[in-house]
């Protein structure tokens, strides 16, 4: 199975901050990298497919990048609203698994 | 609008099975895939397995051996059963639509084993 390694695990930010996350794969998964957002109660929200395409309705201030093994997730200025866990998943080959979490608190 | 909704139990016996429905709205599933992810606090979200839009199936090796997924196009609907749940097992189990990965998702049913 790849494994989908994502740091760091806890962020603590204010609002207006810029926040990076990152995902390494364990090996090349070209670019097919998904990026969602969960907060609390709810379920798992798709931000970004194909490591850098924004879903339907995503506001610009998400942004994804990377190939291969390595993919960054941006939030350029976090909003208050944006509180949640974040979750990287390949979606390259079976089993299509997901990183660890980060979960993102505002000051 | 696109909606998938979760039915089953919240409580499973060791060594039974679970059975959830995930009936879907708004798009067909002779046209989309349908997964499914569950969620405990010790595991994070993991991937079980896929039923694709004609109707061939993908599981994770993990639970290949008591893990089945089907559906009823014409119902709009999904079936997921697991089998011999033990209580590493309680967790939120998820249905969600492929495209682009995983776009829609249930609302998640709280499965809680324990006798």
């Amino acid at each position: 199975s790849i494994v989908m390694t994502q740091t760091p695990k806890f962020l603590l930010v204010s609002a207006g901050d810029r926040v990076t996350i990152t995902c390494k794969a364990s090996q090349s998964v070209s670019n097919d990298v998904a990026w969602y957002q969960q907060k609390p109660g709810q379920s798992p929200k798709l931000l970004i497919y194909y490591a850098s395409n924004r879903y339907t309705g995503v506001p610009d201030r998400f942004t994804g990048s990377g190939y291969g093994t390595d993919f960054t997730f941006t939030i350029s200025t976090v909003q208050a609203e944006d509180l949640a866990v974040y979750f990287c998943q390949q979606d390259y080959s079976s089993p299509y698994t997901f990183g660890g979490g980060t979960k993102l608190e505002i000051k | 609008q696109v909606q998938l909704k979760q039915s089953g139990p919240g409580l499973v016996q060791p060594s039974q099975s679970l059975s959830i429905t995930c009936t879907v709205s708004g798009f067909s599933l002779t046209s989309y895939g349908v997964h499914w992810v569950r969620q405990s606090p010790g595991k994070g979200l993991e991937w079980l397995g896929v039923i694709w839009s004609g109707g061939s199936t993908d599981y994770n090796a993990a639970f290949i051996s008591r893990l089945s997924i089907s559906k009823d196009n014409s119902k709009s609907q999904v079936f997921f059963k697991m089998n011999s749940l033990q209580a590493n097992d309680t967790a939120i189990y998820y249905c969600a639509r492929n495209l682009h990965a995983m776009d829609y998702w249930g609302q998640g049913t709280s499965v809680t084993v324990s006798s």
